[in-house]
This record gives structure tokens, C-alpha cells and sequence, in this order.
């Protein structure tokens, strides 16, 4: 299994709700990734997880929240979003995050409207 | 200060044809891994290619091919016999040893493929 999913693939929210993004991969891999990326623009990394511990916050907004409950799993809590959070949320898996020839594998993606 | 550039927003090609699509880094970092991934308007990050700054052979995989230039820090992708599937955002990015192994992307180079 080489593949990874995202769930929901679209999500409309407004700016007063809780919601949850869901990734999942089966490859056995220990880095995991969330990204935003917005139209025709490269994907803005958002956090990683290495050993399902965070390893990386790029500075995100506490209205996002990352959660790993274990190597298969990783989700992002959203919570009090702001219309500008609107964007393609990418998630991605990597066998580690040691080593440059670790290419990530990204999954579908969640379009996220918050109105 | 690591960086990725990608000098065309937007290239055609005719079907059939081969497209070299440019990319440019900069590190001072020896050790960096270098990759491509298709974005088609579905979303999903394709992986495509990878290279090694140690690896002496440019990187080969199917129609894809990199034509990687240390010296003068790039490299391109070459897509030879392009189809129509090809259409879509192609990123290059990078992978740097000494900053904990982010990935860096590039902004992104829109190619159409014309019957």
C-alpha cells in the first residue's frame, strides 16, 4: 500500500466550528506532514511529526492543532478559523526525516472553505 | 539560507514534443537531495524524480529526466514525448541535510500540453 488518504476531500466550516482533518498512511513510514497551500502557490509547511512526536511548528496559529495517535495517523484539529485559512490542506508521510533521499508522499489533500 | 527558483510561471508545449522546465537552488549545504512532483488541478502532489548532489548520473524515471548542473546549481526537468496528462503545476523542491530535512519548495512552473 503506497498511498496515502486525506479525509474529508472537502470541507465547508464556518468560522465558529470545530472540525477535524484526518490522514492516514500504511507504509510504515515515521514523518508525517501537514501543509496549506493556496491557489497556484507551493505548499507552506505547517508541522511534522517524526516518531509521532512534533518535531516541527512552523509558527501556526493555535486555532490549528495537530494530533498524531499513532505512526498510521495524523490529524489536524480546526477550531475558530478564519476565512483567509481557506486553502488545499495537504498531508504527507516520509520513511523518516533523516536523509535527503526521503521523498514525501502527499495524499488528495482537504479543500477547506471557512466562510 | 536555502532557496529554490523556478524562472517560468507558465510554458506550452506541443504533443509529442520534449520540455525542459528550469530549476535553480542555492545551499551551501554538500549534502541536498533535489525532486519534482507533478500538481495536477486534482490537487494530489505526484512524486517524479530525485537526485542526490553526491549522485555522478542525472536521474532518469520513464519520459522524466533531470538534468542536474552543479555547478551552476540546477536542475531541470526534462519531459520528453509530453501528452496531455502532462498538463498540470510542476514543483521543484529541495531537501537539506543541516536544517533538519524540510522540504523547500519552488513556485511552481504551470505547463499546458497543446494536441
Amino acid at each position: 500500500d503506497t498511498e496515502v488518504t486525506q479525509t474529508p476531500k472537502h470541507l465547508v466550516m464556518g468560522m465558529t466550528n470545530k472540525k477535524s482533518l484526518k490522514c492516514e498512511q500504511h507504509m510504515g513510514h515515521r514523518a508525517m506532514y501537514w501543509y496549506k497551500q493556496k491557489a497556484k502557490k507551493p505548499p507552506e509547511l505547517m508541522f511534522v511529526y517524526s516518531y509521532e512526536k512534533l518535531s516541527i511548528n512552523e509558527s501556526v496559529p493555535s486555532r490549528f492543532s495537530p494530533e498524531c495517535p499513532n505512526s498510521s495517523l495524523l490529524n489536524l484539529h480546526l477550531h475558530a478559523l478564519q476565512p483567509e485559512d481557506s486553502a488545499l490542506y495537504l498531508c504527507a508521510s516520509s520513511p523518516t526525516t533523516s536523509g535527503t533521499h526521503n521523498e514525501q508522499f502527499f495524499g488528495p489533500g482537504t479543500r477547506l472553505t471557512v466562510l | 539560507a536555502q532557496k529554490i527558483t523556478q524562472t517560468q510561471p507558465g510554458m506550452f508545449v506541443q504533443e509529442k514534443e520534449a520540455v525542459t522546465l528550469d530549476c535553480t537552488y542555492d545551499t551551501s549545504d554538500p549534502s541536498y537531495g533535489l525532486f519534482w512532483y507533478k500538481q495536477p488541478s486534482s490537487g494530489e502532489m505526484i512524486f517524479l524524480i530525485y537526485q542526490g548532489s553526491y549522485d555522478q548520473q542525472n536521474a532518469t524515471e520513464g519520459r522524466y529526466s533531470l538534468n542536474f548542473q552543479k555547478a551552476r546549481k540546477s536542475a531541470n526537468l526534462v519531459i520528453s514525448a509530453s501528452q496531455l496528462g502532462d498538463s498540470a503545476m510542476y514543483f521543484c523542491a529541495m531537501r537539506v541535510t543541516n536544517t533538519g530535512n524540510q522540504f523547500y519548495f519552488g513556485t511552481g512552473t504551470s505547463l499546458t500540453v497543446i494536441p
